[in-house]
């Protein structure tokens, strides 16, 4: 399978534990972004990187949110000092192109997360 | 702010009926409209998409129009069959950055 692949898929957690997702994107993809959906919601755009410089954070992401792509491959998602509000599913997608062309974002599976 | 408005929140359609969904967005730098199928557990799917240059965009049984005085666009979903059973986000993104804003969702049911 050459989608995007995330890991772990389930992940429960005590409240002030912290966290980390993994992203894989579709090889060759340079452009990797960061969502969370919340049940019955749409996906909200979190972060956003260009090969491995983080191009834009939204204001969703407070200081105990960090991310990073190391070398332009996978990202990881760091969640620190978990709260019940955190519990959302985690969507990694990926792209291929250049800034001002529009293309098309591949999800995958997502990370649902559950803090008790 | 929710950008990017979507109704309705769900559908129910016989099979072989038309869906409907519509989406109403707020700013006009975006530029962009893509829709996403999601099934449960799993991550949204791009079904199809259209730019604002265009009115309407037809895939198979799926088909876009766009009203850009009115700021609006819609799926509509021809010959619903069982299968199409999941939920429909549409979404927009801008040329500075092309991170997605989505609506809220619309649930679509098609009974066999």
């Amino acid at each position: 399978d050459t989608g995007v692949s995330q890991d772990p898929r389930h992940k429960i957690t005590k409240r002030g534990q912290n966290v980390t997702f993994r992203c894989d994107p579709i090889s060759e993809h340079n452009r990797l972004y960061w969502y969370r959906q919340t049940l019955g919601q749409g996906p909200e755009f979190l972060t956003y990187f260009q090969n491995e410089a983080q191009l834009e954070k939204s204001r969703l992401l407070s200081d105990r949110f960090s991310a990073e792509r190391p070398k332009g491959s996978f990202s990881t998602l760091e969640i620190q000092r978990t709260e019940q509000g955190d519990s959302a599913m985690y969507l990694c997608a990926s792209s291929h192109g250049t800034l001002g062309v529009r293309e098309t974002q591949y999800f995958g599976p997502g990370t649902r997360l559950l803090v008790l | 702010q929710q950008q990017v408005k979507q109704s309705p929140q769900s559908l129910i359609v016989q099979k072989g009926g038309i869906s409907i969904i519509n989406c109403a967005y707020e700013n006009t730098a975006f530029d962009y409209f893509p829709w996403y199928q999601q099934f449960p557990g799993k991550g949204p799917a791009l079904l199809i998409a259209i730019r604002p240059d265009v009115s309407e965009k037809k895939e198979g049984r799926f088909t876009i129009s766009f009203n850009k005085s009115a700021k609006q666009f819609s799926l509509h979903i021809m010959d619903s069959q069982p299968g199409d059973s999941a939920t429909y986000f549409c979404a927009a993104s801008k040329a500075a950055g092309n991170k997605l804003t989505f609506g809220g969702g619309t649930r679509v049911l098609v009974k066999p």
